[in-house]
């Protein structure tokens, strides 16, 4: 079945060092894998996707992400984390074969310390 | 840009009452949308998949008769929660693939209501 995992419920990081977020897959064919960040109370926005090509994806807000099918993972990552970034950071796989839904990993939450 | 308007936003009401939500596609035709709950501090979990014109496709779990979704037309689906119950207080998001400005196999998310039974 597919699935998305997400190993870090929360992280905190200083302001202005880097972040790696990571992110492992299951799916049985080509995935379609996305990032979305969520502030309290608010929906969702992308940060970027990955349908095929190139396997480094730039985002919004400065993130990238890479594509590793070898190790069925797509981590996200940023080399300066600010304040601002503090949120809900969530993985997500599109399953088109199962009606083009999305399938969620647990999220982590990120925190940046000043 | 692609936008999904979801309203209410916020929504407080009676155990045993019924609330309704709608998502509405603004600059797009959404064929389908997807319904989501989210409870706090954690992920979103699908709950439905609405097709205009068709009978929605529930995920296992879901009581369909709780949870009533209608895709009325190309711009507009709801999702009314019927007898509502303290449980049933969460955060519901909607989400539909595709926008103007969306590549193939974007989504679109709605701003979320936050539903509090009391």
């Amino acid at each position: 079945a597919q699935s998305v995992t997400q190993p870090d419920i929360h992280i905190t990081v200083s302001e202005g060092a880097s972040l790696e977020l990571r992110c492992n897959y299951s799916y049985g064919a080509t995935p379609y894998l996305f990032w979305y960040v969520q502030s309290p109370g608010q929906g969702l926005q992308l940060l970027l996707k990955y349908f095929s090509g190139d396997t480094l994806v730039q985002g919004i807000k400065g993130f990238e992400a890479e594509f590793k099918r070898s190790q069925s993972s797509f981590n996200l990552r940023k080399p300066s984390v600010h304040w601002s970034d503090a949120a809900e950071y969530f993985c997500a796989v599109g399953a088109w074969n199962q009606g083009g839904k999305l399938i969620f990993g647990q999220g982590t939450e990120l925190s940046v310390k000043p | 840009g692609a936008v999904v308007s979801q309203h209410p936003s916020r929504v407080i009401c009676k155990s045993g009452t019924s609330v309704k939500i709608e998502c509405r596609s603004l600059d797009f035709q959404a064929t389908t949308m997807f319904w989501y709950r989210q409870f706090p501090k954690q992920s979103l979990m699908l709950m439905a998949t609405s097709n205009e014109g068709s009978k929605a496709t529930y995920e296992q779990g879901v009581e369909k008769d709780k949870f009533l979704i209608n895709h009325a037309s190309l711009t507009l689906s709801t999702l009314t929660v019927t007898s509502a119950h303290p449980e049933d207080s969460s955060f519901y998001i909607c989400s539909a693939p595709g926008g103007s400005s969306a590549p193939n196999y974007g989504y679109t998310f709605g701003s979320g209501t936050r539903l509090t039974v009391v």
